[in-house]
């Protein structure tokens, strides 16, 4: 039972570039998040989604796309890769819509 | 504008002695509040949580007191052990949604 797992762990990017986060779980959780953390910032919500099928904004979605792969995956995606996106990104997924279940992070950092 | 606010950055406290952390929120519809703890390189981990009906849960060395008149919750950890030294963030969440808002953390490091 390996819980919530995030590919890469690393990742350096140059302005302009693509990229997609994954994330799956194994826990047969309906929700998935996607946050970043920043300094002095916490954790920020890009996207989620409430069930397989659905996603909605966050608190910070500009930038990024998300899909609903199926009921254990969720993918974030960066078009066109910003500075700005320089951050520690994180997967989370729950049963209810409280105790969250986080994956260990993704580093990017943008050039 | 953060609903979820952790006035202190850090906390350096003793072994053996009380931690107390705090928080306060600005959004009277939120009516759960969790905190976790997050080692370095590592995703945050749920640590204990607290409905709006109750004012205190406790667990073990963990105890979570919440003031909702003054929008105040705070976090005990009795007594401090150097493995608790990492990252404790807050958090809250309205009935029926599926949103956390999170606080900023508090780093707390225990002396030996």
């Amino acid at each position: 039972n390996a819980g919530v797992t995030q590919t890469p762990k690393f990742q350096v990017l140059k302005t302009g570039q693509s990229m997609t986060l994954q994330c799956a779980q194994d826990m047969n959780h309906n929700s998935m998040y996607w946050y970043r953390q920043d300094p002095g910032m916490g954790l920020r919500l890009i996207y989620y989604s409430a069930s397989e099928g659905t996603t909605d904004k966050g608190e910070v979605p500009n930038g990024y796309n998300v899909s609903r792969l199926n009921k254990r995956e969720f993918s974030l995606r960066l078009e066109s890769a910003a500075p700005s996106q320089t951050s520690v990104y994180f997967c989370a997924s729950a049963l209810s819509s409280y105790e969250q279940y986080f994956g260990p992070g993704t580093r990017l950092t943008v050039t | 504008d953060q609903q979820v606010k952790q006035n202190s950055p850090s906390l350096s406290v003793q072994e053996g002695r009380i931690s107390i952390l705090n928080c306060d929120y600005t959004n009277s519809m939120f009516d759960y509040f969790l905190w976790y703890k997050k080692y370095p390189a590592e995703g945050p981990t749920f640590l204990i949580s607290i409905s709006s009906i109750k004012d205190k849960n406790e667990d073990g060395r963990f105890t979570v007191f919440l003031n909702k008149s003054a929008k105040h919750l705070s976090l005990h950890i009795v007594p401090s052990q150097p493995g608790d030294s990492a990252v404790y963030f807050c958090a809250a969440s309205e009935s029926g949604d599926y949103k956390l808002s999170f606080g900023a953390g508090t780093t707390v490091t225990v002396r030996a």
